[in-house]
């Protein structure tokens, strides 16, 4: 079965400094992963998926996500936070044999202070 | 360019009422699907669409009928609203098979008292 981790409910980091969101992903066979954001009151946004090739995946806003697959883990990650980065973020995986099921994680609120 | 579609965005039920969550969308997508988000929970697939009269259960669909008679709409229906579907409830599209991204409504936010 599909399971998403997503270790931390809420990730604080100072506005400039760099900032990573974990996740870990369990799947049969080769997966595809996702990170969306969600503003308050809002939908679900794309921020930047992992379908296959490089392993660094380049996104939305300078976010950008490191797949390994030996560690079963898709981090979310941007160089420099800004204030308007807090919302919160939802990791997201798909096995890649042709299954319907986009299993979500709990969820990791970041909050950058200014 | 409306993507995905929902209405009502807000709603109070009393407990045992019945009503429908509408869900459009106008990019011709072939699988459709509805979340809850609760806090903590992340979001739970509620019934999924692989396409116009085909519908199935996802992991929470008890309390919920769902149809698809179009490929564009995919309606929710809560048969006897109860105070544990309180929830924000998402509906979601996107093309078939493969990694393609999902595309999410702005959600419907329902209280049941």
């Amino acid at each position: 079965a599909q399971s998403v981790a997503q270790p931390e409910d809420q990730v604080n980091v100072a506005e400039g400094n760099p900032l990573t969101v974990k996740c870990t992903y369990s799947v049969s066979g080769n997966p595809y992963l996702f990170w969306y954001v969600q503003y308050p009151n809002r939908g679900l946004q794309f921020l930047l998926k992992y379908i296959t090739g490089d392993n660094l995946v380049k996104g939305s806003y300078g976010f950008e996500a490191e797949f390994n697959k030996s560690q079963t883990s898709f981090h979310l990650k941007k160089p420099s936070a800004l204030v308007s980065d807090s919302a919160l973020y939802f990791c997201a995986v798909r096995d890649n044999t042709g299954g319907f099921k986009t299993i979500f994680g709990a969820g990791t609120r970041l909050f950058v202070k200014a | 360019n409306a993507g995905v579609t929902q209405t009502p965005k807000f709603q109070v039920l009393k407990t045992g009422q019945s009503m429908t969550l509408q869900c459009a969308q106008d990019m011709n997508h072939e699988y459709m699907s509805w979340y809850r988000q609760d806090p903590g929970m992340g979001l739970r697939l509620i019934h999924y669409s692989v396409g116009a009269g085909i519908t199935d259960q996802g992991e929470v669909p008890n309390g919920y009928n769902v149809s698809r008679s179009t490929t564009e709409d995919f309606p929710l229906r809560l048969l006897s609203a109860a105070p544990s579907q309180t929830s924000v409830y998402f509906c979601a599209s996107r093309e078939g098979v493969g990694g393609n991204t999902i595309y999410f409504g702005e959600g419907s936010w329902l209280t049941v008292v």
